[in-house]
Protein backbone atom coordinates (compact mmCIF):
# COMPACT_ATOMS: atom_id res chain seq x y z
CA UNK A 1 0.00 0.00 0.00
CA UNK A 2 1.22 3.48 -0.79
CA UNK A 3 2.11 5.73 1.95
CA UNK A 4 3.63 9.34 2.61
CA UNK A 5 5.76 10.50 5.56
CA UNK A 6 7.02 13.75 5.91
CA UNK A 7 9.76 14.63 8.04
CA UNK A 8 9.03 17.35 10.74
CA UNK A 9 5.84 18.25 12.15
CA UNK A 10 7.52 22.15 12.27
CA UNK A 11 9.86 23.88 10.12
CA UNK A 12 11.18 27.21 11.06
CA UNK A 13 13.68 29.31 8.84
CA UNK A 14 14.38 32.95 8.44
CA UNK A 15 13.48 35.17 5.66
CA UNK A 16 15.87 34.48 2.74
CA UNK A 17 17.03 31.24 4.15
CA UNK A 18 16.85 27.95 2.10
CA UNK A 19 14.06 25.86 2.68
CA UNK A 20 14.00 22.49 2.44
CA UNK A 21 10.65 20.60 3.53
CA UNK A 22 11.07 16.47 3.65
CA UNK A 23 8.80 14.00 1.63
CA UNK A 24 9.75 10.10 1.71
CA UNK A 25 7.18 7.49 0.17
CA UNK A 26 6.21 4.16 -0.22
CA UNK A 27 4.86 2.73 -3.05
CA UNK A 28 4.28 -0.59 -4.84
CA UNK A 29 5.06 0.67 -8.72
CA UNK A 30 6.52 4.21 -9.65
CA UNK A 31 4.54 6.85 -7.95
CA UNK A 32 3.39 9.76 -9.12
CA UNK A 33 4.26 12.85 -5.84
CA UNK A 34 2.78 15.95 -5.34
CA UNK A 35 3.19 19.04 -2.92
CA UNK A 36 0.06 20.80 -1.72
CA UNK A 37 0.10 24.15 0.08
CA UNK A 38 -2.46 25.34 2.55
CA UNK A 39 -2.88 28.63 3.66
CA UNK A 40 -4.85 29.64 6.88
CA UNK A 41 -8.48 28.91 6.54
CA UNK A 42 -7.97 27.73 3.15
CA UNK A 43 -8.04 25.03 0.78
CA UNK A 44 -4.94 23.39 -0.77
CA UNK A 45 -3.10 24.67 -3.95
CA UNK A 46 -0.93 22.36 -5.90
CA UNK A 47 2.58 23.51 -5.71
CA UNK A 48 3.84 20.64 -8.45
CA UNK A 49 3.95 17.62 -9.61
CA UNK A 50 6.09 14.45 -10.96
CA UNK A 51 4.23 11.92 -13.01
CA UNK A 52 7.47 10.31 -14.30
CA UNK A 53 8.60 12.97 -16.93
CA UNK A 54 11.76 15.03 -15.82
CA UNK A 55 12.85 13.67 -11.99
CA UNK A 56 13.48 17.64 -11.17
CA UNK A 57 9.85 19.83 -10.86
CA UNK A 58 9.53 22.87 -11.03
CA UNK A 59 6.55 24.39 -9.48
CA UNK A 60 4.86 27.95 -8.42
CA UNK A 61 6.35 30.59 -6.20
CA UNK A 62 9.94 29.27 -6.70
CA UNK A 63 9.43 26.06 -5.41
CA UNK A 64 10.80 22.69 -6.79
CA UNK A 65 11.49 18.76 -6.17
CA UNK A 66 13.44 16.20 -6.94
CA UNK A 67 12.32 12.87 -7.21
CA UNK A 68 15.19 10.49 -6.34
CA UNK A 69 14.05 6.92 -6.61
CA UNK A 70 17.22 5.57 -4.78
CA UNK A 71 15.74 7.50 -1.42
CA UNK A 72 12.47 6.99 -2.23
CA UNK A 73 12.14 10.90 -1.55
CA UNK A 74 10.27 13.74 -3.31
CA UNK A 75 11.76 16.94 -0.74
CA UNK A 76 10.73 20.15 -1.47
CA UNK A 77 12.86 23.14 -1.73
CA UNK A 78 13.13 26.75 -2.13
CA UNK A 79 16.41 28.85 -2.24
CA UNK A 80 15.33 31.81 -0.68
CA UNK A 81 12.04 32.01 1.77
CA UNK A 82 9.80 34.85 1.69
CA UNK A 83 7.19 35.82 4.54
CA UNK A 84 4.57 34.83 2.44
CA UNK A 85 5.46 31.00 2.13
CA UNK A 86 4.54 30.83 5.98
CA UNK A 87 1.87 27.66 5.73
CA UNK A 88 1.05 24.16 5.82
CA UNK A 89 2.65 21.96 3.32
CA UNK A 90 1.69 18.59 2.26
CA UNK A 91 3.17 15.66 0.44
CA UNK A 92 1.08 13.57 -1.61
CA UNK A 93 1.53 9.89 -3.87
CA UNK A 94 -0.29 8.12 -5.98
CA UNK A 95 -0.14 4.87 -7.70
CA UNK A 96 -0.52 4.84 -11.58
CA UNK A 97 -3.06 2.41 -12.94
CA UNK A 98 -7.18 3.03 -12.18
CA UNK A 99 -8.45 5.76 -10.64
CA UNK A 100 -6.38 8.56 -9.11
CA UNK A 101 -6.45 8.38 -5.20
CA UNK A 102 -4.34 10.55 -3.06
CA UNK A 103 -2.78 9.75 -0.04
CA UNK A 104 -1.60 12.54 2.09
CA UNK A 105 1.28 13.38 4.22
CA UNK A 106 0.87 14.84 7.89
CA UNK A 107 1.83 17.81 6.51
CA UNK A 108 5.06 20.32 7.68
CA UNK A 109 4.23 23.39 9.17
CA UNK A 110 6.54 26.17 7.60
CA UNK A 111 7.33 29.37 9.75
CA UNK A 112 9.10 32.02 8.33
CA UNK A 113 10.57 34.46 10.72
CA UNK A 114 12.39 38.16 9.70
CA UNK B 1 -14.18 32.81 -11.23
CA UNK B 2 -13.26 29.25 -12.16
CA UNK B 3 -13.55 26.53 -9.02
CA UNK B 4 -14.59 24.48 -6.97
CA UNK B 5 -17.15 26.26 -4.40
CA UNK B 6 -18.30 24.92 -1.44
CA UNK B 7 -21.58 25.56 1.05
CA UNK B 8 -22.09 26.56 3.94
CA UNK B 9 -18.41 27.81 5.04
CA UNK B 10 -19.03 26.92 8.69
CA UNK B 11 -21.65 24.60 10.37
CA UNK B 12 -22.10 24.51 14.13
CA UNK B 13 -24.89 21.99 14.98
CA UNK B 14 -25.98 19.84 17.47
CA UNK B 15 -25.20 16.11 17.93
CA UNK B 16 -28.18 13.85 16.42
CA UNK B 17 -29.05 16.23 13.81
CA UNK B 18 -28.58 15.62 9.71
CA UNK B 19 -26.75 18.15 7.50
CA UNK B 20 -25.81 18.82 3.91
CA UNK B 21 -22.54 20.32 2.09
CA UNK B 22 -22.51 21.07 -0.60
CA UNK B 23 -19.94 21.26 -3.35
CA UNK B 24 -20.50 22.60 -7.24
CA UNK B 25 -16.97 22.49 -9.64
CA UNK B 26 -17.06 24.91 -12.70
CA UNK B 27 -13.96 23.50 -14.29
CA UNK B 28 -15.84 21.45 -16.40
CA UNK B 29 -13.45 18.24 -14.50
CA UNK B 30 -14.66 14.57 -14.45
CA UNK B 31 -13.44 13.22 -11.14
CA UNK B 32 -15.02 14.75 -7.43
CA UNK B 33 -13.71 14.10 -4.06
CA UNK B 34 -14.65 14.51 -0.52
CA UNK B 35 -11.49 14.66 2.00
CA UNK B 36 -11.99 14.77 5.74
CA UNK B 37 -9.43 17.13 7.45
CA UNK B 38 -8.57 15.98 11.37
CA UNK B 39 -7.93 18.48 14.01
CA UNK B 40 -4.09 17.75 13.62
CA UNK B 41 -4.60 18.58 9.39
CA UNK B 42 -4.06 15.08 8.46
CA UNK B 43 -5.85 14.50 5.21
CA UNK B 44 -8.00 11.53 4.83
CA UNK B 45 -10.00 10.42 1.74
CA UNK B 46 -13.66 9.40 1.68
CA UNK B 47 -15.43 9.18 -1.77
CA UNK B 48 -14.78 10.26 -4.91
CA UNK B 49 -17.36 9.99 -8.12
CA UNK B 50 -16.30 10.13 -11.56
CA UNK B 51 -18.81 10.83 -13.99
CA UNK B 52 -21.49 10.67 -10.83
CA UNK B 53 -20.38 7.23 -10.94
CA UNK B 54 -18.75 6.25 -7.50
CA UNK B 55 -15.64 4.88 -7.67
CA UNK B 56 -13.77 5.54 -4.34
CA UNK B 57 -15.57 4.60 -0.83
CA UNK B 58 -12.98 4.64 2.08
CA UNK B 59 -13.93 2.93 5.12
CA UNK B 60 -16.81 5.28 5.93
CA UNK B 61 -19.59 4.93 8.88
CA UNK B 62 -23.03 4.72 6.40
CA UNK B 63 -24.16 8.03 8.12
CA UNK B 64 -22.12 9.73 5.34
CA UNK B 65 -23.78 9.19 1.88
CA UNK B 66 -22.58 11.11 -1.11
CA UNK B 67 -24.50 12.20 -3.74
CA UNK B 68 -23.47 13.36 -7.23
CA UNK B 69 -26.54 14.37 -9.22
CA UNK B 70 -24.82 15.66 -12.47
CA UNK B 71 -20.68 15.93 -13.13
CA UNK B 72 -20.39 19.29 -11.47
CA UNK B 73 -21.88 18.55 -8.32
CA UNK B 74 -21.31 16.27 -5.70
CA UNK B 75 -22.50 16.88 -2.32
CA UNK B 76 -22.43 15.02 1.14
CA UNK B 77 -25.00 14.42 3.67
CA UNK B 78 -24.34 13.52 7.28
CA UNK B 79 -27.33 11.43 9.27
CA UNK B 80 -26.96 11.61 13.28
CA UNK B 81 -24.00 13.83 13.69
CA UNK B 82 -21.59 12.32 16.27
CA UNK B 83 -18.80 14.91 18.03
CA UNK B 84 -16.39 12.62 16.11
CA UNK B 85 -17.58 14.48 13.02
CA UNK B 86 -16.09 17.81 13.60
CA UNK B 87 -13.66 18.47 11.26
CA UNK B 88 -12.97 20.61 7.95
CA UNK B 89 -14.46 19.03 5.04
CA UNK B 90 -12.78 19.61 1.70
CA UNK B 91 -14.29 19.00 -1.68
CA UNK B 92 -11.83 18.31 -5.26
CA UNK B 93 -12.32 18.16 -8.32
CA UNK B 94 -9.63 16.84 -11.06
CA UNK B 95 -9.37 15.82 -14.65
CA UNK B 96 -8.41 12.59 -13.61
CA UNK B 97 -9.45 9.88 -15.47
CA UNK B 98 -8.37 6.12 -15.37
CA UNK B 99 -4.33 6.24 -15.44
CA UNK B 100 -4.60 9.85 -16.24
CA UNK B 101 -3.28 12.22 -13.18
CA UNK B 102 -3.53 16.42 -13.52
CA UNK B 103 -3.54 17.10 -9.79
CA UNK B 104 -6.90 17.86 -7.63
CA UNK B 105 -8.11 21.47 -7.45
CA UNK B 106 -9.22 22.01 -3.75
CA UNK B 107 -12.10 24.00 -2.65
CA UNK B 108 -12.39 26.37 1.16
CA UNK B 109 -13.19 23.91 3.09
CA UNK B 110 -16.67 23.62 4.93
CA UNK B 111 -15.82 23.51 9.09
CA UNK B 112 -17.91 21.57 10.80
CA UNK B 113 -18.84 21.58 14.80
CA UNK B 114 -20.71 19.46 16.36
CA UNK B 115 -21.50 20.59 19.88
Amino acid sequence: AQSVTQLGSHVSVSEGALVLLRCNYSSSVPPYLFWYVQYPNQGLQLLLKYTSAATLVKGINGFEAEFKKSETSFHLTKPSAHMSDAAEYFCAVSEPGGYNKLIFGAGTRLAVHP
Amino acid sequence: DTAVSQTPKYLVTQMGNDKSIKCEQNLGHDTMYWYKQDSKKFLKIMFSYNNKELIINETVPNRFSPKSPDKAHLNLHINSLELGDSAVYFCASSQEGFNRVYGYTFGSGTRLTVV
